[in-house]
């Protein structure tokens, strides 16, 4: 069966510092990958996704970044947080296809002070 | 306007009632559409999908499309306090892509 990992479960930065956050899925090949941030009681925005290794797509231009350096790896990255960054990242996959189911991993707290 | 739109609620049902969840949607070319559950602090959770026009069942649950009304639903039965979360609707729109909405908050109450 598939499982999809992320870490850090949580994370307190202070503004001006770097960011990485880690995902990875297991038990599939060639998945689709989607960065999201949910804010405090609000809705998901998809911030990147992936259709293969090297393949990045921005939905909302800011100050974050993703990269994909294996098939099943998933990265997003800032070099300098900003206070408006805080909230819950989720990281998703997909079979590539026609209709595509989204799971999701565990998430990632952030807050920036 | 957003692709897919939920009343925020929240919405309180008595322990054994039918919660009834409702979206709907602006693209008419959307083909899939999604129910997730996401408790507070948690991440979303797939409950079950629907395609074709009509009723999904999977045990208390009950998913309802209406293409031609643009609408999807989802019924609880058999409430239970367990059932207390936020509930996302989701659809594939022309295109491909994946838009969420902004959740129904759901308490059921003992």
């Amino acid at each position: 069966s598939q499982t999809i990992h992320q870490w850090p479960a949580t994370l307190v930065q202070p503004v001006g510092s770097p960011l990485s956050l880690e995902c990875t899925v297991e038990g599939t090949s060639n998945p689709n990958l989607y960065w999201y941030r949910q804010a405090a009681g609000r809705g998901l925005q998809l911030l990147f996704y992936s259709v293969g290794i090297g393949q990045i797509s921005s939905e909302v231009p800011q100050n974050l970044s993703a990269s994909r350096p294996q098939d099943r790896q998933f990265i997003l990255s800032s070099k300098k947080l900003l206070l408006s960054d805080s909230g819950f990242y989720l990281c998703a996959w997909s079979v590539q296809g026609v209709q595509e189911t989204q799971y999701f991993g565990p998430g990632t707290r952030l807050l920036v002070l | 306007q957003k692709e897919v739109e939920q009343n925020s609620g929240p919405l309180s049902v008595p322990e054994g009632a039918i919660a009834s969840l409702n979206c709907t949607y602006s693209d008419r070319g959307s083909q899939s559409f999604f129910w997730y559950r996401q408790y507070s602090g948690k991440s979303p959770e797939l409950i079950m999908f629907i395609y074709s026009n009509g009723d999904k069942e999977d045990g208390r649950f009950t998913a309802q499309l209406n293409k031609a009304s643009q609408y999807v639903s989802l019924l609880i039965r058999d409430s239970q306090p367990s059932d207390s979360a936020t509930y996302l609707c989701a659809a594939i729109v022309t295109g491909n892509q994946f838009y969420f909405g902004t959740g129904t908050s759901l308490t059921v109450i003992p």
